[in-house]
């Protein structure tokens, strides 16, 4: 099946210690995006690409770093610079928009805690 | 500044009613507007999409209403089901700002047996 597969689905991080969340599309989307959710709240963007080796800053990227080598990856790295990092982090892929707009599609997500 | 808001944080509603749900935007660039479903523990799945120049668009028990006149989108679920149960998020997107999507907080719609 095409979808968007996001691992772990749990993750825990001790403090001063960067961690990584991956996301892997099969949906051969040129766009990709990182959310970042906090309870009762919506979707705040963190960092988003369009194509391959390229990537822009989103609402709230201080603190997250991300690389986009191959189209179907878009792994998000969580650094120590990031004092509140406890949230559910989702990511999506779209068609590239040109014409039109298209809609976002999302995996499950990844929750992250401080131990 | 720019954002979408939704009118209502929670929405109890009885099995087998229509359901709305509002969302309020007041960036009138905004070109394309989505609805999504999350359910716990979930990423937000797609309902239904609408561009700026339809103001309904129909799918499977569902309805988009769009008003630019005054800025408002709503959803419409038609004999509401238990699975129905999830927070609901409006999103905008404009074409002259990188496709990014612009989510509100969200509604809790419960359904009751």
């Amino acid at each position: 099946d095409g979808g968007i597969t996001q691992s772990p689905k749990y993750l825990f991080r001790k403090e001063g210690q960067n961690v990584t969340l991956s996301c892997e599309q099969n949906l051969n989307h040129d766009a990709m995006y990182w959310y970042r959710q906090d309870p009762g709240q919506g979707l705040r963007l963190i960092y988003y690409s369009q194509i391959v080796n390229d990537f822009q800053k989103g609402d709230i990227a201080e603190g997250y770093s991300v690389s986009r080598e191959k189209k179907e990856s878009f792994p998000l790295t969580v650094t120590s610079a990031q004092k509140n990092p406890t949230a559910f982090y989702l990511c999506a892929s779209s068609p590239r928009g040109t014409e039109a707009n298209q809609p976002q599609h999302f995996g499950d997500g990844t929750r992250l805690s401080i131990l | 500044g720019e954002s979408v808001g939704l009118h209502l944080p929670t929405l109890s509603v009885q099995e087998g009613d229509n359901s709305i749900i509002n969302c309020a935007y007041s960036n009138s660039a905004s070109d394309y507007f989505i609805w999504y479903k999350q359910e716990s523990g979930k990423g937000p799945q797609f309902i239904i999409d609408i561009r700026s120049n339809m103001d309904k668009r129909q799918g499977q028990r569902v309805t988009v209403l769009l008003n630019k006149t005054v800025k408002h989108l709503s959803l419409q679920i038609a004999a509401t089901q238990p699975g129905d149960s999830a927070v609901y998020f409006c999103a905008e997107n404009q074409r002259s700002n990188d496709y990014k999507l612009s989510f509100g907080a969200g509604t809790t719609v419960t359904v009751r047996a």
